[in-house]
């Protein structure tokens, strides 16, 4: 198995414009995270979804972020418009049911000048 | 409410001695714990997990994690590092198969030679 893909790896992109993150989870999970990793805040969950529904966004910051699981092997994070304080690593995860045994991607470093 | 501290922001270590890193945590039940690894540039990777059982467990790459119930610790060992363990480690509590994890802000472990 190729493990959780993220694309792009990288992004740096001008204050204002429309960023959009992808994920493909591991064949066969059917939960996914998007989590966000700052110096200041550490990992934080932004979203869960389980069998593509999405579960709890609370951590999302706010409407500007919106994540969609279109199917069982794709997922988007999406920013719009994006600022400054976005720049962050964003993780995508993955894992059976729920459970907390967390399969991780390589992570999107998003630069938002 | 559940969090983690993981009380050393920063260790370093020579190339084959021992290496120790702390995690406390706070949690009202039985926590579900977790060590995760995260190399420069990379995903989490899972180290090892603990629920019940035996209170030393066992992970990937010779480390191993004891939970101390009464000290609400569960800290991380390797007898001998190796140059490819300088890393971030992140401890991680949470309920049992329940997507809520809390992530302590890690350690970063430099190894000279």
């Amino acid at each position: 198995d190729a493990g959780v893909i993220q694309s792009p790896r990288h992004e740096v992109t001008e204050m204002g414009q429309e960023v959009t993150l992808r994920c493909k989870p591991i064949s066969g999970h059917n939960s996914l995270f998007w989590y966000r990793q700052t110096m200041m805040r550490g990992l934080e969950l932004l979203i869960y979804f389980n069998n593509n529904v999405p579960i709890d966004d609370s951590g999302m910051p706010e409407d500007r972020f919106s994540a969609k699981m279109p199917n069982a092997s794709f997922s988007t994070l999406k920013i719009q418009p994006s600022e400054p304080r976005d720049s962050a690593v964003y993780f995508c995860a993955s894992s059976r049911d729920g459970a907390n045994v967390l399969t991780f991607g390589a992570g999107s470093r998003l630069t938002v000048l | 409410a559940q969090s983690v501290t993981q009380p050393d922001i920063h260790i370093t270590v020579s190339e084959g001695a021992s290496l120790e890193l702390r995690c406390n945590y706070s949690y009202g039940a039985t926590p579900y714990l977790f060590w995760y690894v995260q190399s420069p540039g990379q995903g989490l990777q899972l180290l090892l997990k603990y629920f019940s059982g035996d209170t030393l467990v066992q992970g990937i790459k010779g480390f191993e994690a004891e939970f101390k119930r009464s000290q609400s610790s569960f800290n991380l060992r390797k007898p001998s590092v190796h140059w490819s363990d300088a890393a971030e480690y992140f401890c991680a509590v949470g309920p049992f198969n329940d997507y809520k994890l809390s992530f302590g802000a890690g350690t970063t472990v430099t190894v000279r030679a």
